[in-house]
């Protein structure tokens, strides 16, 4: 099992230009969540999912999209990307009220 | 759901001894709290649960305390390793959504 995997770990974006984050998981877990971490912050919740075809905002949607097609995958898009988004992100996906595994995150910058 | 925060943004723990990371919870309605354990450039990664049926908790070096009452949860951690150096997050849901506190780093002492 490869868990949950986030690609790219690393991107540097131009103000306003657009992104996808991508998110895949293999363990047929229903449950998918966007966090993402402010340096010295903990984690706020940007968009989950509690199966595909199903997606609901966090405490920071704004700025965000995303979809749920298949369970396996929880892409995040960024549309018109903005400096307030330079942060790490991280996708992660649980089979019930249990503890999450996390991805290893997105660094992005938008300068 | 409302906010989680730990007590301690730093601790400073020599190798050997035991850490206690503490950690304050407002949902009264919370009902299942986890540690997480994040080192640097990683994801957080799964250390211990509790439900609130339970006061205590333990796992391997570690224990985990729940003070409903006073709406407290800490992490305790035995005979702490160079490798415990991370920042630690407490979580807690009364659904299934985890709300986070900001961290306390703990940085252990050779």
């Amino acid at each position: 099992n490869a868990g949950v995997t986030q690609t790219p770990k690393f991107r540097i974006l131009k103000i306003g230009q657009s992104m996808t984050l991508q998110c895949t998981q293999d363990m047929n877990h229903n449950y998918m969540y966007w966090y993402r971490q402010d340096p010295g912050m903990g984690l706020k919740l940007i968009y989950y999912s509690v199966g595909a075809g199903i997606t609901d905002k966090g405490e920071v949607p704004n700025g965000y999209n995303v979809s749920r097609s298949t369970t396996e995958d929880f892409p995040l898009r960024l549309e018109l990307a903005a400096p307030s988004q330079t942060s790490v992100y991280f996708c992660a996906s649980t089979v019930d009220r249990g503890g999450y595994t996390f991805g290893s995150g997105t660094r992005l910058t938008v300068v | 759901g409302e906010s989680v925060g730990l007590h301690l943004p730093t601790l400073s723990v020599q190798e050997g001894d035991n850490s206690i990371i503490n950690c304050a919870y407002s949902n009264s309605a919370s009902d299942y709290f986890i540690w997480y354990k994040q080192e640097s450039g990683k994801g957080p990664q799964f250390i211990i649960d509790i439900r609130s049926n339970m006061d205590k908790r333990q796992g391997q070096r570690v224990t985990v305390l729940l003070n409903k009452t006073v709406k407290h949860l800490s992490l305790q951690i035995a005979a702490t390793q160079p490798g415990d150096s991370a920042v630690y997050f407490c979580a807690e849901t009364d659904d299934y959504k985890l709300s986070f506190g900001a961290g306390t780093t703990v940085t252990v002492r050779a």
